[in-house]
């Protein structure tokens, strides 16, 4: 079900800044907000940006997030080897009804 | 503390029933919608279903429409989702979440995993 596509990985020397993409269609991304999630395995996930660019309270401003169009992106400024983890990027599609994740970019700190 | 935990997890066999709950805390739970993720063993995160604040309002994912079953108790402050039908490839780690107005998840729960085999 998913019309999100992310690239499958991401990665820069520590210091570095890193952007990964998510790219979507009018019925989701071109039509609703954007979110994005950093996700170890066997963790909680965790909220970095919605609303397309908004930080929840606690998360560095290394991360940022931006919207143009029907693609979206996510980056981070001044890796670190903590950020090692799979980003999802995810929005509402309107044709499906219902909330649509990416499939995930793993993010590796060389 | 606003908090989100899961319970009812566990292996069942194709077919058969589970009953997950999710009892939040620390926040007005009426005022949110609710959702439930799942993240299949080598997968990535995959949205299952989400429900109102009312109760009176749901969506699923094409692969668990007609099977699963959103449910919440303002009341008791909790969130469940009624699985039926189970397949092998329902097997995952299932998180219960809360949404913020344009669908990001701000809170999640720790996870309970859901094994269908035989």
């Amino acid at each position: 079900q998913s019309g999100l596509t992310q690239p499958p990985s991401a990665s820069g020397t520590p210091g570095q800044r890193v952007t990964m993409s998510c790219s979507g269609s009018s019925s989701n991304i071109g039509s609703n907000y954007v979110s994005w999630y950093r996700h170890l395995p066997g963790t909680a996930p965790k909220l970095l940006i919605y609303d397309n660019d908004q930080r929840p309270a606690g998360v560095p401003d290394r991360f940022s997030g931006s919207k143009s169009g029907t693609s979206a992106s996510l980056a981070i400024s001044g890796l670190r080897s903590e950020d090692e983890a799979d980003f999802y990027c995810s929005t509402w599609d309107d044709s499906l009804s219902g909330n649509v994740f990416g499939s995930g970019t793993k993010v590796t700190a060389l | 503390e606003v908090q989100l935990v899961e319970t009812g997890g566990g292996s069942v066999q194709p077919g058969g029933s589970l009953r997950l709950s999710c009892a939040a805390s620390g926040f007005n739970f009426t005022d949110y919608w609710m959702s439930w993720v799942r993240q299949a063993p080598g997968k990535g995160l995959e949205w299952v279903a989400n429900i109102n604040e009312d109760g009176n309002e749901d969506y699923y994912v094409d692969s668990v429409q007609g099977r699963f079953t959103v449910s919440r108790d303002n009341g008791k402050k909790s969130l469940y989702l009624e699985m039926s039908s189970l397949r092998a490839e329902d097997t995952a780690v299932y998180y219960c979440a809360r949404e913020l107005d344009g669908f990001g998840l701000d809170v999640w729960g720790q996870g309970t995993k859901v094994t269908v085999s035989s």
